[in-house]
């Protein structure tokens, strides 16, 4: 069975770093491209990064203006995500998915349970 | 502000039917992007409920269908069930945003 198991989160001040990961297995990790979305409390979904399956090519939100990173490591089965110059708007649940694409059309088959990250002095 | 517009709320009764409508434009369905539809029950992750418009994955009841028309798209449920009790969104892609958008997302009540 898929299983995505993100780990990583936590409270951390206005300004901070985080890193955040998600340990994949049930399936050939390098095959599928890999995404964050996270969820503000009380808030609805926005898709955060993407990574393609050979990790050559990774695509941001423009909201993040370039604070956040995105990578995988195949010898661990685990994607990661960088956060650095944290804010409160970063205050969410992070959620990993896996991407199933279709002629150019993208969706997540499978999500992780979630992350909370919490950014407040 | 989401990029794809969906009603905050809707509600139905047991055994009865309800949709769910997402309006988006011409840089995303319009543009012929396909929509998916996620479940979100409450306290959990979201899960693939509709993909590619009008496909259910494996498990999904044939209760809920989909379809897309023009610049909309939408989530049709029959038969409501208190499981049905949720958060639906629904998500495209986004060509003048080069990238994936979501529905602000719509809460199911069954009376």
């Amino acid at each position: 069975d898929v299983q995505l198991l993100e780990s990583g989160g936590g409270l951390v001040q206005p300004g901070g770093s985080l890193r955040l990961s998600c340990a994949a297995s049930g399936f050939t990790f390098s095959t599928f491209a890999m995404n964050w979305v996270r969820q503000a409390p009380g808030k609805g979904l926005e898709w955060v990064s993407t990574i393609s399956g050979s990790g050559g090519d990774t695509y941001y939100a423009d909201s993040l203006e370039g604070r956040f990173t995105i990578s995988r490591d195949y010898s661990k089965n685990t994607l990661y995500l960088q956060m650095n110059s944290l804010r409160a708007e970063d205050t969410a649940v992070y959620y990993c998915a896996r991407d199933r694409c279709s002629g150019g059309n993208c969706y997540f088959d499978y999500w992780g349970q979630g992350t909370l990250v919490t950014v407040s002095s | 502000q989401s990029v794809l517009t969906q009603p905050p709320s809707v509600s139905g009764a047991p055994g009865q039917s309800v949709t769910i409508s997402c309006t988006g434009s011409s840089s995303n369905i319009g543009a012929n992007y396909d929509v998916h539809w996620y479940q979100q029950l409450p306290g959990t992750a979201p899960k693939l409920l509709i993909y590619e418009n009008n496909n259910r994955p494996s498990g999904v009841p044939d209760r809920f269908s989909g379809s897309k028309s023009g610049t909309s798209a939408s989530l049709a449920i029959t038969g409501l069930q208190a499981e049905d009790e949720a958060d639906y969104y629904c998500q495209s892609y986004d060509s003048s945003l080069s990238g994936v958008v979501f529905g602000g997302g719509t809460k199911l009540t069954v009376l």
